[in-house]
């Protein structure tokens, strides 16, 4: 079984373009997850989908969009990538939606805006 | 907002016992979280507390205190494979997960 993947496991962005992370999960989790880790600042989350369909904003959402068409599958785009987005990007999964459960996560996107 | 607070590096030695305080400050209180991320990897889960007291799962345990918005992560018999960062996290009444920056845990023989 894989988990999560995650793709690129980076990329070098020209500021103004877009770009668009993938994230796949086969454990069939209801919930996913997006977060972007920056030094000193932990883990902050970016949006959430409970299950397929439905999305929601976190704490740090201006600059990103997320779809959930199916269970597997939550991507993350930039629209027009900026330097201040230059980050560790990381996917993560539940079974369950609601936070309580033990959230799985991918390995991460290194992503730079120059 | 939600504020998570923990000490940003500690350093022990090799077979000595760690632990890492960690305060929050959250909206609403709905358990705490702790994942343990090696450089350059993913966070992997520790352990979930949401009642008072202490959970002990083999050379890591972890306490908790409601009332007075603390938990602390102790690492025993400590091994070189355990130099991380430790990350606190409280989930809030929306449920979500607030984290703290994390503690960096170095190892030395």
């Amino acid at each position: 079984t894989a988990g999560i993947t995650q793709a690129p496991t980076s990329q070098i962005l020209a500021a103004g373009r877009s770009m668009t992370l993938r994230c796949t999960q086969d454990m069939r989790h209801n919930a996913m997850y997006w977060y972007r880790q920056d030094l000193g600042l932990g883990l902050r989350l970016i949006h959430y989908s409970n299950t397929a369909g439905t999305t929601g904003k976190g704490e740090v959402p201006d600059g990103y969009s997320v779809s959930r068409a199916n269970t597997d599958d939550f991507p993350l785009t930039l629209a027009s990538a900026v330097p201040s987005q230059t980050s560790v990007y990381f996917c993560a999964s539940s079974r369950l939606a609601g936070g309580e459960d033990t959230q799985y996560f991918g390995p991460g996107t290194r992503l730079t805006v120059l | 907002g939600q504020n998570i607070d923990q000490p940003t590096e500690m350093t022990a030695t090799e077979g000595a016992i760690v632990q890492i305080n960690c305060t929050y400050q959250t909206s609403g209180f709905n358990g705490l979280f702790w994942y343990q991320q090696h450089a350059g990897e993913a966070p992997t889960f520790l352990s979930y507390n949401v009642l008072d007291g202490l959970e002990e799962k083999g050379r890591f345990s972890s306490f908790l205190s409601r009332s007075k918005g603390y938990s602390y992560l102790l690492l025993k018999e400590l091994q070189m494979k355990d130099s991380a960062s430790y990350l606190c996290a409280a989930l809030s009444n929306d449920y979500k997960l607030s984290f703290g920056a994390g503690t960096t845990v170095t190892v030395r023989a």
